[in-house]
C-alpha cells in the first residue's frame, strides 16, 4: 500500500511569498526521497533529492528538509512565481524492485 | 539529448478495443516503469521491468500486458479487459540503484469512447 503522503491536497500562495509543502512516509527503511513539479498535462519533472544521511538539501530557489525522526519531509520554495504552478509529488525509495513510491500531490496555487 | 518518449499524446479507444501505448528512452536506463494517473490522484504502478526480457506486476496490472524485448522500449497494451481505462499514462525509467529517481515521458492520454 502507499507509504508516502502530503498533508494538504491545495496550497495557495501570494507571488513572491515562499512556500512549504510538507509530506509523511511511514516506511523508516525508506533512504531516498525526491520532489517531482508536475504541471497541467505534462509528466513529472525532477526538482531536488536527498539521501537520509542528509537533514537539508538546497537548490536554485528551493530546499528540501529530511526529519527522520518525525518522518517528515519538506520543500521550500523561496520567492514564489507564477511558473510555479503545478502539482508536487514527494517520492521515497524504500529499497524495493519495484521502485519509487509517490504520494498523491499537492496543488500549489499562486495568487497574483 | 537523452530522453523518454511517449506516443501519441492522445488516444481514443472504442469499448472491447485493445490500444498499445509507445515508451521509448535513449537514456541506456535499465529499468522502465508505467504509471497510470487519474485526475487529483496519484501515480499507481501498472508494470516494471528491471531488465530486457523480464517484468513484473505492480499494484493495478489487471488488464494491462507489456513486454520488454529491447532495452530501449517498454510499450504498455490496454487491454478490453480493463474496465475504466480512461487516464493519464506515465512511463519512467532510471539507472539501476538505489540513488537514482526517473526520468519521465510526456504522458499519453487515453479515453474510451
Amino acid at each position: 500500500g502507499e507509504s508516502v503522503g502530503l498533508h494538504l491536497p491545495t496550497l495557495s500562495v501570494q507571488e513572491g511569498d515562499n512556500s512549504i509543502i510538507n509530506c509523511a512516509y511511514s516506511n523508516s527503511a525508506s533512504d531516498y526521497f525526491i520532489w517531482y513539479k508536475q504541471e497541467s498535462g505534462k509528466g513529472p519533472q525532477f526538482i531536488i533529492d536527498i539521501r537520509s544521511n542528509m537533514d537539508k538539501r538546497q537548490g536554485q530557489r528551493v530546499t528540501v528538509l529530511l526529519n527522520k525522526t518525525v518522518k517528515h519531509l519538506s520543500l521550500q520554495i523561496a520567492a514564489t512565481q507564477p511558473g510555479d504552478s503545478a502539482v508536487y509529488f514527494c517520492a521515497e525509495n524504500k529499497g524495493g524492485a519495484d521502485g519509487l513510491t509517490f504520494g498523491k500531490g499537492t496543488h500549489l496555487i499562486i495568487q497574483p | 539529448d537523452g530522453g523518454i518518449t511517449q506516443s501519441p499524446k492522445y488516444l481514443f479507444r472504442k469499448e472491447g478495443q485493445n490500444v498499445t501505448l509507445s515508451c521509448e528512452q535513449n537514456l541506456n536506463h535499465d529499468a522502465m516503469y508505467w504509471y497510470r494517473q487519474d485526475p487529483g490522484q496519484g501515480l499507481r504502478l501498472i508494470y516494471y521491468s528491471q531488465i530486457v526480457n523480464d517484468f513484473q506486476k505492480g499494484d493495478i496490472a489487471e488488464g494491462y500486458s507489456v513486454s520488454r524485448e529491447k532495452k530501449e522500449s517498454f510499450p504498455l497494451t490496454v487491454t478490453s479487459a480493463q474496465k475504466n481505462p480512461t487516464a493519464f499514462y506515465l512511463c519512467a525509467s532510471n539507472r539501476a540503484g538505489p540513488y537514482y529517481g526517473y526520468t519521465f515521458g510526456s504522458g499519453t492520454r487515453l479515453t474510451v469512447v
